[in-house]
Formats: C-alpha cells, structure tokens, sequence
C-alpha cells in the first residue's frame, strides 16, 4: 500500500504569510494527488486535483505542485479564513490513503 | 445540485452490526463510483471503501475487509456500508463521496456531511 507523509503535522503563520505544506508517497503515484482543506465539523473541501490543478472556486492563493513521490501545497498569502486542517489524498490506485493531516493556526 | 445526505449512524456494542445508508440527488447516480471516508474523533481521515457505478466492482481497505460490506441500489439512487463485527476503532464519522473519472483521474468534489457512528458497550 501507498503511504503519504505530510510535513509539518502543525504549523502556526500569521496572515499574510506564505505556506508550504509538503506530502511524500512511498512509491510514484503519478499526478494522482489531491489536496483538501477541512475545518472543525465540516466535510472536507477539495482544493487541488491532479496535483496541481485548482478546483473552481477555490481562490488562485492557493496552489500545488508536483509528481511522482514529491507534492507540495503553497498558499501565497496566508487568510484569515484559511486557518484549517490539510489533507493530501492518493488516487493512483486502491487502497486510496490520506496523509495524516497538517494543522494551520494563527500564531 | 449534488446533495449526499448520511443517515443510519448510531451507537451499537462491540461485535453488533449497524447499516448506514448514503441517499443521493441532483446527478445520475448509476453513471459515478461511490466511496466512504470516515474520520475518528479527533483523528485524520481513513479511506474505507468504493463502489463502481455498477456496483460490479468494490474495493476495501484492510481495516474493514471481511466484516464491512458496500453496495448501492441505483433504482433509489441509495449507497449502503454494512458494517459487522464492530469494534471500539471503527468509532468515527462515515461520509460518503461521489467519484468523478475524468482526464486527470479521479476526482472528488462532493461530500456529504457524515453519520457518526459510535462502538461502545
């Protein structure tokens, strides 16, 4: 099975501040990657797909990159409304697995 | 609009068995693959397990194979996960998801809002 380790699991930033938010897979999974965004009792939100494509509606700060083993996340200039929990998600092929999630709060 | 709507959840006793039930609109049901995700109090989020829009194919992962069981009838436009021999980690939200299958593989935009499910005696 596929692992994905997320870095860092915490992150304190400020507004304004640019964020990197980086997922490794245990083997190449392509551009099959996907990133959410999920706030206290709510679903998730899907963000980026294929890796780096933005889903609609979701504004241009944020965007990703990467293939293969190697993806990040980046939000260019961290939002009030951005202050949440990040997940990445494989879907190369089955068992699909999510990273273990990193935590954005207001320092 | 694509509404998912959970139901079913609740609190059963390690070793019983509990359906929840998935009920979708606003999109052809038969025509997408389904999924479950659940999330543990607290904890990241755990693929469960998919469905092709047939219901011909289904896929687990290895915490639930063998005792959770998916399926959907697409004349109710409903998808179901039978969950037998519960124990106390299996304690989570269950959502379900709609699959979409595209240039840039799969994709998931639409989630519902979960039923919890609680294992404890």
């Amino acid at each position: 099975d596929i692992q994905l380790t997320q870095s860092p699991s915490f992150l304190s930033a400020s507004v304004g501040d640019r964020v990197t938010i980086t997922c490794r897979a245990s083997q190449g999974i392509s551009s099959y990657l996907a990133w959410y965004q999920q706030k206290p009792g709510k679903a998730p939100k899907l963000l980026i797909y294929a890796a780096s494509t933005l889903q609609s509606g979701v504004p241009s700060r944020f965007s990703g990159s990467g293939s293969g083993t190697e993806f990040t996340l980046t939000i260019s200039s961290l939002q009030p409304e951005d202050f949440a929990t990040y997940y990445c998600q494989h879907l190369n092929n089955y068992p699909w697995t999510f990273g273990q999630g990193t935590k954005v709060e207001i320092k | 609009e694509v509404q998912l709507l959970e139901s079913g959840g609740g609190l059963v006793q390690p070793g019983g068995s509990l359906r929840v039930s998935c009920a979708a609109s606003g999109f052809t049901f038969s025509s997408y693959a389904m999924t479950w995700v659940r999330q543990a109090p607290g904890k990241g989020l755990e693929w469960v397990s998919s469905i092709t829009g047939s219901g011909g194919s289904t896929y687990y992962a290895d915490s639930v194979k063998g005792r959770f069981t998916i399926s959907r009838d697409n004349s109710k436009n409903t998808l179901y996960l039978q969950m037998n021999s519960l124990r106390a980690e299996d304690t989570a939200l269950y959502y379900c998801a709609k699959d979409e299958l595209g240039f840039f593989g799969v994709v998931i935009r639409d989630w519902g809002q979960g039923t919890l499910v609680t294992v404890s005696s």
